[in-house]
């Protein structure tokens, strides 16, 4: 079975500085990989998926992924943070083949300081 | 439009009720999932459903009984809520295992 690891529970940066949220899988394959954040009392919005192809890839938000194999490792990064990008950010691994569950990290918080 | 609908958006009761919570989506999605969010906000999934059939049905209590009449719907039912049923519910929808667009979520409170 798929996992994933979010090791920050809870990151703070100020705005405009650049933000590196860390994820890393645990899959005996190349899997499908997901970044999801979710605003205070929304629900969750994907911001960009790997599924083949470019290891970099580009989301809403002006966020961006890069699938690193040899690390199991998706981190998501953003070159300028706007405050407006306080808010939960979970990291989701998903198996390849039929109807697979897709895992959820345990989240990062990210806080944007003026 | 909204893509994925949950009903009610808070649900607050006492212990030992039955409740529901109902769900729809307008995307033409063949899946549809239950998330349970915690206080930690720790995101488990309960169920799934493709087409009306049960295809992932995690380690839930068998208080809890999923209900999809048809691949537009899937609604929760509750029996005898306890007070650690109490948490953030979401409804989800996926074309396979491709992404999965999320409700807004329905936050019940059990006293």
């Amino acid at each position: 079975a798929q996992s994933v690891t979010q090791p920050d529970i809870h990151i703070t940066v100020s705005e405009g500085a650049s933000l590196e949220l860390r994820c890393n899988y645990s899959y005996g394959a190349t899997p499908y990989l997901f970044w999801y954040v979710q605003s205070p009392g929304q629900g969750l919005q994907l911001l960009l998926k790997y599924f083949s192809g470019d290891t970099l890839v580009q989301g809403i938000k002006g966020f961006e992924a890069e699938f690193k194999r040899s690390q199991s490792s998706f981190n998501l990064r953003k070159p300028s943070v706007h405050w407006s990008d306080a808010a939960e950010y979970f990291c989701a691994v998903g198996a390849r083949g039929g109807y697979q569950k897709v895992t959820f990290g345990t989240g990062t918080k990210l806080q944007v300081i003026p | 439009d909204t893509a994925v609908s949950q009903t009610p958006k808070y649900l607050v009761t006492q212990m030992g009720n039955d409740k529901s919570i109902k769900c729809e989506q307008n995307l033409g999605h063949d899946t549809m999932y239950w998330y349970k969010q915690d206080s930690k906000k720790f995101l488990k999934i309960m169920f799934s459903y493709n087409n009306k059939e049960l295809i992932i049905n995690e380690t839930v209590p068998n208080r809890f009984s999923p209900k999809s009449p048809d691949k537009a719907h899937l609604n929760l039912h509750i029996n005898s809520l306890e007070l650690g049923d109490s948490a953030v519910y979401f409804c989800a929808s996926s074309q396979e295992v491709y992404e999965q667009f999320f409700g807004p979520g329905t936050r019940l409170t059990v006293l």
